[in-house]
């Protein structure tokens, strides 16, 4: 089955810097969605992105399908965004595939 | 929209009790899919079930655990006599079509914890 690599597995910031998490897929896949998990437990989706590129606020995506990554872009980052961002994807079925995760810290 | 429902959000269950995990899908929506992620885990499928049909439950432990999605009413994962093993959070998503495209919606989970 396809395989799903996040990087990096933790990342502490402090509040104001940037960040890019990295998601690779060892297959070609139609569907790829990013999820923030927040202490909380909640799944917050944040985008749905199989290719192309997605802004929403602070937030941005990009997928380079041929190239089997995406990227999840954090700027100007805030306590809130502390959580486990999760890259999931999926090949022609009815099931994602989660990779294990980036677990990001902000500080104050 | 409320969303894909799943309640409780917490369940505390003893050794040997059944535990019932119920979700609601969005509205239109008729598939649902129930996930499971283990402590410091990403989640893996369960079951996927169409109205009164369970569709695919390769990802479901052979024994305790049975999921059903009726004609009226809610979906349920059912786990009998729970083990510590089962505490985890469920996740349950639900999609109008069947696959994985955009519209394929996840709750806000059941952390069930079994002491």
């Amino acid at each position: 089955g396809i395989q799903v690599e996040q990087s990096p597995p933790d990342l502490i910031l402090q509040e104001g810097a940037n960040s890019t998490l990295r998601c690779n897929f060892s297959d070609s896949v139609n569907n790829l969605q990013w999820f923030h998990q927040n202490p909380w437990g909640q799944l917050i989706n944040l985008f749905y992105i199989p290719s192309g590129t997605k802004q929403n606020g602070r937030l941005s995506a990009t997928t380079v399908a041929t190239e089997r990554y995406s990227l999840l872009y954090i700027s100007s980052s805030q306590t809130t965004d502390s959580g486990v961002y999760f890259c999931a994807v999926s090949s022609g079925t009815y099931k994602y595939i989660f990779g294990t995760g980036t677990r990001l810290k902000v500080l104050a | 929209n409320a969303g894909v429902m799943q309640n409780p959000r917490h369940l505390v269950r003893r050794r040997g009790q059944e535990a019932r995990l119920r979700c609601s899908p969005m509205k239109g929506h008729s598939h649902v899919y129930w996930y499971r992620q283990l402590p410091e885990e990403g989640l893996k499928f369960m079951v996927y079930l169409q109205k009164e049909n369970i569709i695919d439950e390769s990802g479901m432990p052979k024994e305790r655990f049975s999921a059903e999605f009726p004609k009226e009413g809610p979906s349920i994962l059912r786990i009998q006599q729970v083990v510590r093993g089962d505490s985890a959070a469920y996740f349950c998503a639900s999609s109008e079509r069947a696959g994985t495209g955009d519209g394929y919606t996840f709750g806000s989970g059941t952390r069930l914890t079994v002491v």
